[in-house]
């Protein structure tokens, strides 16, 4: 099956810094990709996601993007705010009749003001 | 619409008794999922149906059970619990399509004792 790796599993920046958080799948057959963000005490909630005939795909201050022949894909955060502070999951998945998405471990960002 | 529910929010049980957990939703998705949420271990997946009467299991299945009956509602059952299934259980939906979002809802906090 499916199998994501996601780093770093925490990242610490200053307000206004950049963050990038990483993701490997090993699923060729791959094609969705999506950013899910947690806040502390919430529900998981779909941010930002990328099919795989798209390299990169950007909302506001949050771009994804993705590598098909690498096998990996990323989301970048610019000028981080605090309320930013959150963990952060990717996913993927394959489409069809039956697309569950397979979860990395989750990324908890830290942004200090 | 009050997307995906879930009862109760928090529970507590001693080893080895049974309880359901209830998940709804009203946005007439066929397809959800139950996951559990374990500190560093992101969200894997327990049991997921993609449509009435049709169930599988999916990474963590053993100790729960599922059923699905209607299109609505999708329980999940601890028939011995253990304290191994303390944990934060996120139930969600989506509709069929390839990109189409997956919703989550609000989470049952479960300590077995």
């Amino acid at each position: 099956g499916e199998n994501v790796e996601q780093h770093p599993s925490t990242l610490s920046v200053q307000e206004g810094d950049s963050a990038v958080i990483k993701c490997t799948y090993s699923d060729s057959a791959s094609n969705y990709f999506p950013w899910y963000k947690q806040e502390l005490g919430k529900r998981p909630q779909l941010i930002i996601d990328i099919r795989s005939n798209v390299g990169e795909k950007k909302d506001q201050r949050i771009a994804v993007t993705l590598n098909k022949t690498a096998k990996h894909f990323s989301l970048h955060i610019t000028e981080t705010q605090p309320e930013d502070s959150a963990v952060y999951f990717c996913a993927a998945s394959k489409g069809g009749g039956s697309y569950i998405p397979t979860f990395g471990r989750g990324t908890s960002l830290i942004v200090h003001p | 619409n009050a997307g995906v529910t879930q009862t109760p929010k928090f529970q507590v049980l001693k080893t080895g008794q049974s309880m359901t957990l209830q998940c709804a939703q009203d946005m007439n998705h066929e397809y959800m999922s139950w996951y559990r949420q374990d500190p560093g271990m992101g969200l894997r997946l327990i049991h997921y149906s993609v449509g009435a009467g049709i169930t599988d299991q999916g990474e963590v299945p053993n100790g729960y059970n599922v059923s699905r009956s209607t299109t609505e509602d999708f329980p999940l059952r601890l028939l011995s619990a253990a304290p191994s299934q303390t944990s934060v259980y996120f139930c969600a939906s989506r509709a069929p399509g390839v990109a189409d979002t997956q919703y989550f809802g609000p989470g049952t906090r479960l300590t077995v004792l």
